[in-house]
């Protein structure tokens, strides 16, 4: 079974704070995805990576940057966290490669972050 | 920006019935996917369907997609409790231009509730 792994299920943190969110896979997957999850307005991607230090901007990057340094790692890093940034984090893992469409996506079991 | 759009927004049958969820998008796409969502188990994919087929089956679960209406829908068959959850497409796209544009957006999800 393949397993995504986030750091934490929830989080709080204040405003102005730097936040990292660890997320791990372990089935040697290239491509990883970070979302965030509001309601009413469904996942919306944050940012991807298709292979080690190579990151992609998705939908709303903005207040957000990742890293990654190895192959099963993915970090999504809020510089200076905002009261807007509280939400739902979703990380996810596929083999496929993204120009085929990117194949089915194995998703962490979340990371609620509240920023006060 | 906001790709597949499903419908309807919420859905309540008695179990036994079956459930038929649609999505919608706007742009080519590469493949649709559908996934699912319950408290107890996170984001799970449910099956995947590429741009060249029109139909494809997985135990209860039937899914369509018709490329010149720009629609898929998703039918479980003989519903149980346990299919109680939100149901999200997710249109994952490639284009060629400049280094290459990756897109993958969800939509907001059918909550269906199964009635024992």
């Amino acid at each position: 079974d393949v397993k995504v792994t986030q750091s934490s299920r929830y989080l709080v943190k204040r405003t102005g704070e730097k936040v990292f969110l660890e997320c791990v896979q372990d089935m040697d997957h290239e491509n990883m995805f970070w979302y965030r999850q509001d309601p009413g307005l469904g996942l919306r991607l944050i940012y991807f990576s298709y292979d080690v230090k190579m990151k992609e901007k998705g939908d709303i990057p903005e207040g957000y940057s990742v890293s990654r340094e190895k192959k099963e790692r993915f970090s999504l890093i809020l510089e200076s966290a905002s009261t807007n940034q509280t939400s739902m984090y979703l990380c996810a893992s596929s083999l496929s490669p993204l120009l085929a469409g990117g194949g089915e996506q194995y998703f962490g079991p979340g990371t609620r972050l509240t920023v006060t | 920006s906001q790709q597949g759009e499903e419908d309807p927004q919420a859905l309540s049958i008695q179990e036994g019935e079956n459930a038929t969820m649609n999505c919608s998008y706007k742009t080519s796409i590469n493949n649709l996917q559908w996934y699912r969502q319950n408290s107890g188990r996170g984001l799970v994919h449910l099956i995947l369907i590429r741009s060249n087929e029109r139909e494809k089956h997985s135990g209860r679960l039937r899914v369509t997609l018709d490329t010149s209406k720009k629609s898929s829908s998703l039918l479980i068959t003989a519903s149980r409790a346990a299919d109680t959850a939100s149901y999200f497409c997710a249109t994952a796209s490639f284009s060629y231009s400049g280094a290459g544009s990756y897109q993958l957006t969800f939509g907001k999800g059918t909550k269906l509730s199964v009635i024992p």
